[in-house]
């Protein structure tokens, strides 16, 4: 158990809607990351916050959002889905200047 | 974004064999980490090598790096069914945590 959760475990919506992922970091972790993992697009980084900041920006399209609180939980939100959503979503975090990142065990997302 | 690309991409093998998989890489970076992933779940971290090292043990992990070729090689000695999993690299080019991740590795390891 890595210590970082993740809910829903599985989330099966329709295109069009919106969803909320939510992720809870280790204790003591200020930096969250999100990534999405798909068969043909392999593991792609999202974006990464530090602090309540947004600090790097990776493939993350213009419908997706996401914020990280005070209490230092993050949510991704995911709109106008589309069938290409479809994908292992995942939540890490990590100490900063520490290098490993400890990931969630993802949020299934299946768009129908 | 650079990637690493693992080589190569599936590897069967016997309890107690050895394993050896690698990854290369496009631009500089500031480390190289190893993850595994059983189907489906999440990744663990397993090692990371930083851009001024060549070698580094974990337990039964034996990672190396040659920035001057831009690759890596993870080395799993004496294997186990539990060591059956996918196994990532990814990199950190700018030392800002934002990782790179490679295609992957499968390796099953028959008992």
């Amino acid at each position: 158990d890595s210590g970082v959760t993740q809910t829903p475990k599985h989330l099966i919506t329709a295109t069009g809607q919106r969803v909320t992922l939510r992720c809870s970091p280790r204790s003591g972790d200020l930096s969250v990351y999100w990534y999405q993992q798909s068969l043909d697009q392999g593991l792609q980084f999202l974006i990464q916050y530090y602090n309540g900041e947004e600090r790097a920006k990776g493939n993350i399209l213009e419908r997706f959002s996401a914020q990280q609180f005070p209490d230092l939980h993050s949510e991704l939100n995911l709109s106008s889905l589309e069938l290409g959503d479809s994908a292992l979503y995942f939540c890490a975090s990590s100490v900063t200047g520490d290098g490993a990142q400890y990931f969630g065990p993802g949020t299934r997302l299946l768009v129908l | 974004s650079q990637q690493g690309e693992e080589d190569p991409q599936a590897l069967s093998i016997q309890e107690g064999e050895n394993a050896t998989m690698n990854c290369s890489y496009k631009t500089s970076i500031n480390n190289l980490q190893w993850y595994r992933q059983n189907s489906g779940r999440g990744l663990v971290h397993l090692i990371l090598i930083r851009s001024n090292e060549r070698e580094k043990h974990s337990g039964r992990l034996r990672v190396t790096l040659d920035t001057s070729k831009k690759s890596s090689s993870l080395l799993i000695t004496a294997s186990r069914a539990a060591d059956t999993a996918s196994y990532f690299c990814a990199t950190d080019a700018q030392g800002n945590n934002r990782l790179a991740f490679g295609k992957g590795n499968q390796v099953v390891v028959i008992p």
